[in-house]
């Protein structure tokens, strides 16, 4: 069975770091690319980032490039996001997904984990 | 503002058939596969369709794709009070190198 975790998510203050992670179980995890997809409370979702299989090719939405870093350890199954300089519109609730085929199509997604940035 | 345009809410009594819609352009849909995504309050969202009009394993036929150009469109049939959700639409943009999603689409079945 296909499980995504997430963790790491908290309460942080404007400026400052979180990492998330997400750790994968049920599937061959190398073999697929990996997505962050964020959800503000009541509005729709927002892809974040992804990453390749290898971790070769790594892409942003704008409003978070330079700040957030996408990576993965395929020796140990699990996907991060670290998380810098954040700012209160980066509170939302975090997913991590599963891309499960070579279009895009996010078939398998965890629980999420909250970030909240405030002071 | 989404990149991708969904309707924000669309309505229909049990039984019946609703579509929603899902509009682009060419630097998105036009030139990739559109998924569709079902999210009821509280949860996680769940992939109802992949490359246009594929279900994964243990999605009803009552749920369907479709894409023409730079458009797509989510229908389903027979519709139960348990469909009500939102559904958004997802793909991936070329000019942005990113993926979008639509704003979302509130489904209330009446």
């Amino acid at each position: 069975e296909v499980q995504l975790v997430e963790s790491g998510g908290g309460l942080v203050q404007p400026g400052g770091s979180l990492r998330l992670s997400c750790a994968a179980s049920g599937f061959t995890f190398s073999s697929n690319w990996m997505s962050w997809v964020r959800q503000v409370s009541g509005k729709g979702l927002e892809w974040v980032a992804n990453i390749k299989e290898d971790g070769s090719e790594k892409y942003y939405v704008d409003s978070v490039k330079g700040r957030f870093t996408i990576s993965r350890d395929n020796a140990k199954n699990s996907l991060h996001l670290q998380m810098n300089s954040l700012r209160a519109e980066d509170t939302a609730v975090y997913y991590c997904a599963r891309s499960g085929y070579n279009s895009g199509g996010l078939d398998y997604w965890g629980q999420g984990t909250l970030v909240t940035v405030s002071s | 503002q989404s990149v991708l345009t969904q309707p924000p809410s669309v309505s229909a009594a049990p039984g019946q058939r609703v579509t929603i819609s899902c509009s682009g352009s060419s630097s998105n849909i036009g030139n990739n596969y559109v998924s569709w995504y079902q999210q009821f309050p509280g949860t996680a969202p769940k992939l109802l369709i992949y490359d246009n009009n594929n279900r994964p394993s243990g999605i009803p036929d009552r749920f369907s794709g479709s894409k023409s150009g730079s458009s797509a469109t989510l229908g389903i049939t027979g519709l139960l009070t348990g469909d009500e959700a939102d559904y958004y639409c997802g793909t991936w943009d070329y000019s942005l190198t990113a993926g979008v999603f639509g704003g979302g689409t509130k489904l209330t079945v009446l």
